[in-house]
Parts: C-alpha cells; structure tokens; sequence
C-alpha cells in the first residue's frame, strides 16, 4: 500500500483481556517499528524487527509484551493480560533499511484503551 | 544516542518564516541530524535529514552549523498545518540502528 496501515484504529479492552494490534508495512520496507505514546508523552522504542535478523526487544516494557513478524511483512503486537498502564497509542513505523541516513513512515497508531 | 536540546515551544504568526533551533553538542562524525513532525491525533511523520551540508526539500529546510553542534529547522511560510510537535533526532552508527530515540520536541503554535 501506500503508507503503513494499522489495525484497529481504536481498541477498548477490559483489564486482563489479550489484545492483537496489526501493522502492515509499506511494501519493500525491510525494516519494521514499534512504539508506543502515552497521553501527553513521547514516544517510547518497544521492538524492532530488520530482515530476517533476530528482533530487538530491549524496548518491551515487560514478558505480557510480545511481537511477531511473519514472512518479513505483517507484524502483530500481542499485549496478554492487558493492565490499565497499558493503554496508550501504539504506533507502527517501517523503513526501508535500517541504515542511519533511511526516514521512518509511521503509521496512524492504534489507540488501546484498558477499562 | 547523541541528546538533542530543543526548547519547549515556540510561536509563529501564520505566513511568516519558522527557525527551530537544535542543540547536539556531543555530536559524533557518523551521527545522522533527522527531523520528525507530530501532528495533533497522528503518528510521526518524517521531515528532513542531514549529515553536513544544507539540505532542502519540499517540506523543509535543514541549516547544519559548520562544526555539526546545532541545527536549524527552517519552515520557510508557516501554515496552520504545520501547528505540530517537532523532534530532532540523531542516528548513528554507534547506535542500535533500529532506534529513534524521540525526546520532548518543540511544540509548534501558529497563530492566523
């Protein structure tokens, strides 16, 4: 497609409940992001995945959190067990490379709502 | 990743040329100088970017100082539009590529 699609657009959840956000990259992007930005915060680095490398974690708040990217393109982000502190806009973001001098293109977020 | 120091926000009347300034004094050789925009209910969206010279596009225009230590973010008319939360970013070699590390921007206000 033309831009980085994220699904659902909104999420409202209830405390405990699993959760599945999608992103589709732009087509070719070999490098795939995730974010997340809570009300009135920045963005916060959750998992990167490039190519067929292992991804990288270290941003992952905690083992409710995970992320999986099949076939180098869709990539889904699980939250298990969904707490309150979860809510947020989780944001995807592709790129081409991963090399320094390559832009991201984000995606529209997924507002996830935990009642 | 190399910090960056924005101020906080910054004003501009509608029509009229915006400067954003950008301190990065720790700079290394290899460290790219990105620039990210966030519109109010949507995701980042990319800008402009540079190494050492002076870059322009359609969006922007980058001014890099001679010793790499600030950069400014020219936005030549401002336009209601461009009311948005600037980041300036560093990415380097020395990082994990993966990352953007984003920090509080300049929060844009445009007034008609």
């Amino acid at each position: 497609g033309a831009g980085v699609s994220q699904s659902p657009s909104n999420k409202v959840t209830e405390k405990g409940k699993d959760v599945e956000l999608r992103c589709d990259p732009i087509s070719g992007h070999t490098a795939l992001y995730w974010y997340r930005q809570s009300l009135g915060q920045g963005l916060e680095f959750l998992i990167y995945f490039q190519g067929n490398s292992a991804p990288d974690k270290s941003g992952l708040p905690s083992d409710r959190f995970s992320a999986e990217r099949t076939g180098g393109s869709v990539s889904t982000l699980t939250i298990q067990r969904t707490q309150q502190e979860d809510s947020a806009v989780y944001l995807c973001a592709s790129s081409l490379r991963s090399r320094t001098d390559y832009g991201y293109t984000f995606g529209s977020g997924t507002r996830l709502t935990v009642v | 990743d190399a910090k960056t120091t924005q101020p906080n926000s910054m004003e501009s009347n509608e029509e009229e040329p915006v400067h954003l300034p950008c301190n990065h004094s720790t700079i290394s050789g290899t460290d790219y100088i990105h620039w990210y925009r966030q519109l109010p209910s949507q995701g980042p969206e990319y800008v402009i970017h540079g190494l050492t010279s002076n870059v322009n596009n359609r969006m922007a225009s980058l001014a890099i100082a001679e010793d790499r230590k600030s950069s400014t973010l020219i936005l030549h008319r401002a336009t209601l539009r461009d009311a948005a939360v600037y980041y300036c970013i560093l990415r380097g070699l020395t990082d994990s590529w993966g990352k953007l590390q984003f920090g509080a921007g300049t929060q844009v206000v445009v007034t008609p």
